[in-house]
């Protein structure tokens, strides 16, 4: 079993709808979560970060975390075709200083 | 204003050869990683320096060495390139206390 999983996708979304991503994850011994975004050929950008149980909401981003389910998502608001990209999962446990990724979620925006 | 950087961008290489990346941060972290993503797009940690220390050395084999020579560079020099190696290979770094971490653009290793 993968520490960190995700939906290969793709996810395709018509512009304006909601896009919700998912990952779940194996350690409980993770503490912390990240959610980053994947352009092709460009770089992990990293777009939320979560600690606790519950919602974080950034501008149009909203992640979920539950620990009790090891379940974290993504879900983004009025969803535009430059939010098409890989999203990639990732936790990290308490003072190892490490991210463990989830092989990504394709989003598609269709205009 | 580049946050993390590295070079080269592109290295196309034979295999049997050695070869150097090179990574800078001018965000003041103090932890600094090297992750390889393969053609697969899976990402994973090789190592983690804080404050020029080794912490992390994720069984990457021997012929990569990592050096950090102050807390705002760390270099991969590899050896005795195989076609296995051929990877994008990301820098990042965090600041102390703090796990978010910022990566650089990456370094697209090819081994022909």
């Amino acid at each position: 079993q993968k520490e960190v999983e995700q939906n290969s996708g793709p996810l395709s979304v018509p512009e304006g709808a909601i896009a919700s991503l998912n990952c779940t994850y194996s350690d409980r011994v993770s503490q912390s979560f990240f959610w980053y975004r994947q352009y092709s050929g460009k770089s992990p950008e990293l777009i939320m970060s979560i600690y606790s149980n519950g919602d974080k909401e950034d501008g149009r981003f909203t992640a979920q975390l539950n620990k009790a389910s090891q379940y974290v998502s993504l879900l983004i608001r009025d969803s535009q075709p430059s939010d098409s990209a890989t999203y990639l999962c990732a936790s990290d446990k308490t003072g190892r200083r490490a991210l463990t990724f989830g092989s990504g979620t394709r989003l598609q925006v269709q205009p | 204003d580049t946050a993390v950087s590295q070079t080269p961008k592109y290295l196309v290489t034979q295999m049997g050869n050695d070869k150097s990346i090179k990574c800078e941060q001018n965000l003041g972290h103090d932890t600094m990683y090297w992750y390889k993503q393969d053609s697969k797009k899976f990402l994973k940690i090789m190592f983690s320096y804080n404050n020029k220390e080794l912490i992390i050395n994720e069984t990457v084999p021997n012929r990569f060495s990592p050096k950090s020579p102050d807390k705002a560079h760390l270099n991969l020099h590899i050896n005795s390139l195989e076609l296995g190696d051929s990877a994008v290979y990301f820098c990042a770094s965090s600041q102390a206390g703090l796990y978010e971490q910022y990566f650089g653009p990456g370094t697209r290793l090819t081994v022909t």
